[in-house]
């Protein structure tokens, strides 16, 4: 089964700086999706970034980026210029290819922004 | 466009009792989700629609959980009766579910779900 680990329950950063939230997975199967959502109080899970695990280029969108290492089944996010509505929980998410499959989540992270 | 749509936003009742969520998706998506997320956990996936078949409930409790979609839009979600470690926010979800990217590459769009809380 695959499952996925956040080991970070909560992190912090100061307002403009850069943090890095962290991920693993286990799998068996050599193709398949990754992403991060962002859950704010709101409840409304929203997609931040995915990865498809046959890209080897990293996925960036404005201020997000990944580090997808394979081997090593890691899958970090990067927020650049961190800004108060980044504020948030942040789940890892893993998706096998194949209709109808399945997206499991980890246990999130709770990200804090300082002013 | 508008987004997945749920009621009630909030919901507290005693155990043993029943109740019902609403979920309409987003105009033309195919796939409908449902998601149990128990506080400090990620969502769990409790039932998955595709149009008005059911396509994965193995994770549903079935002696109290019931979902239905009938007429392959809008969906309801009950539990009858009610325990304790129901206490959750429920999720719905919907992508399209055909086309490219049908594999498991298309995005999930989630309404803002619906808290739940069992005295």
């Amino acid at each position: 089964a695959q499952t996925v680990t956040q080991s970070q329950p909560e992190m912090s950063v100061q307002e403009a700086e850069t943090v890095t939230l962290s991920c693993t997975y286990d799998t068996s199967e050599s193709d398949y999706y990754l992403f991060w959502y962002k859950q704010p109080p709101s409840r409304q899970m929203i997609l931040v970034i995915r990865q498809e695990a046959y890209k080897q280029q990293n996925a960036t969108e404005n201020r997000f980026s990944v580090n997808f290492q394979k081997a090593a089944k890691s899958f970090s996010l990067k927020i650049s210029d961190s800004q108060l509505g980044d504020a948030a929980m942040y789940f890892c998410a893993y998706r096998p290819t194949g209709a109808n499959s399945k997206l499991t989540f980890g246990k999130g992270i709770t990200l804090s922004v300082r002013p | 466009e508008a987004g997945v749509a749920q009621s009630p936003r909030y919901k507290i009742i005693e155990k043993r009792q029943s109740v019902a969520f609403w979920c309409n998706p987003i105009s033309g998506h195919a796939t409908l989700y449902w998601y149990q997320q128990i506080l400090g956990q990620g969502p769990k996936l409790l039932i998955q629609f595709q149009n008005n078949g059911v396509v994965d409930d193995s994770q549903l409790p079935k002696d109290r959980f019931s979902a239905e979609r009938l007429k392959g839009v809008d969906s309801t979600l009950k539990i009858q009766p009610a325990k304790l470690e129901d206490s959750a926010v429920y999720l719905c979800a919907s992508s399209l579910g055909w086309g490219p990217g049908a594999d498991g590459n298309q995005p999930q769009h989630f309404g803002d779900g619906t808290r739940l809380s069992i005295l």
